[in-house]
């Protein structure tokens, strides 16, 4: 079946470094990634997405990266601030054009 | 405000009492959708709608029911509730199906005693 994990579940990083959030996929055939943004109490907030076509996408201070020989994808966060404390999340449009699967998501903390 | 409202934000009952959990967006968006989230789980999709009167089963249907007679509202309905489906509830909605972004729901704690 089709999954979507991370590779750890927690992250801890210094306040100005950049942060790197890896996630793995199983869907060869899956054509669309997103990244969400979870803060404790909130919903998940839309990130960044990138579609199969493309390498790379760059947001501000956000880059996905996508490697389709790996299937494996990563969020980039440069200059890390305490704001972006959170869980994030992957997430994959699944083989029905309705669904999405979404991972487990990785906690991202901020060491000032 | 562009936004996804969910009511209620907290609910404490118990098991075999019908509920409803109400979902409204007024984005004039297509595409909506119920999630529940667990510990270590994740986002798991419950039901997912198309559009009006268009619904559809998503990962983790079982126990649930929906309803979208009009576009902007997307009701959740546990006909029996029962402890397994103690979780973390969230709407959310896009323009058009899962390849445009979507705006979550604030979420709606359920707890089935």
């Amino acid at each position: 079946g089709e999954s979507v994990g991370l590779h750890l579940p927690t992250l801890s990083v210094q306040e100005g470094d950049n942060s790197i959030i890896n996630c793995a996929y199983s869907n060869s055939a899956s054509d669309y990634f997103i990244w969400y943004k979870q803060e404790s109490g909130k919903g998940p907030q839309f990130i960044i997405d990138i579609r199969s076509n493309m390498d790379k996408r760059q947001g501000q201070r956000v880059t996905v990266l996508l490697n389709k020989t790996v299937k494996h994808l990563s969020l980039q966060i440069a200059a890390t601030q305490p704001g972006d404390s959170a869980v994030y999340f992957c997430a994959e449009k699944g083989s029905s054009a309705s669904k999405i699967i979404f991972g487990s998501g990785t906690r991202l903390s901020i060491r000032p | 405000e562009a936004q996804v409202t969910q009511n209620p934000r907290y609910l404490i009952t118990v098991t075999g009492k019908k509920l409803t959990v109400t979902c409204s967006q007024n984005m004039n968006h297509e595409y909506m959708s119920w999630y529940r989230q667990d510990p270590g789980l994740g986002l798991r999709q419950i039901y997912y709608s198309m559009n009006v009167e268009v619904t559809d089963k998503g990962d983790v249907p079982e126990g649930y029911k929906v309803s979208r007679k009009e576009k902007r509202n997307f009701p959740l309905i546990l006909e029996s509730p029962s402890p397994n489906q103690t979780s973390l509830y969230f709407c959310a909605s896009s323009l058009q199906g899962v390849s445009y972004e979507q705006y979550f729901g604030p979420g709606t704690r359920l707890t089935v005693t």
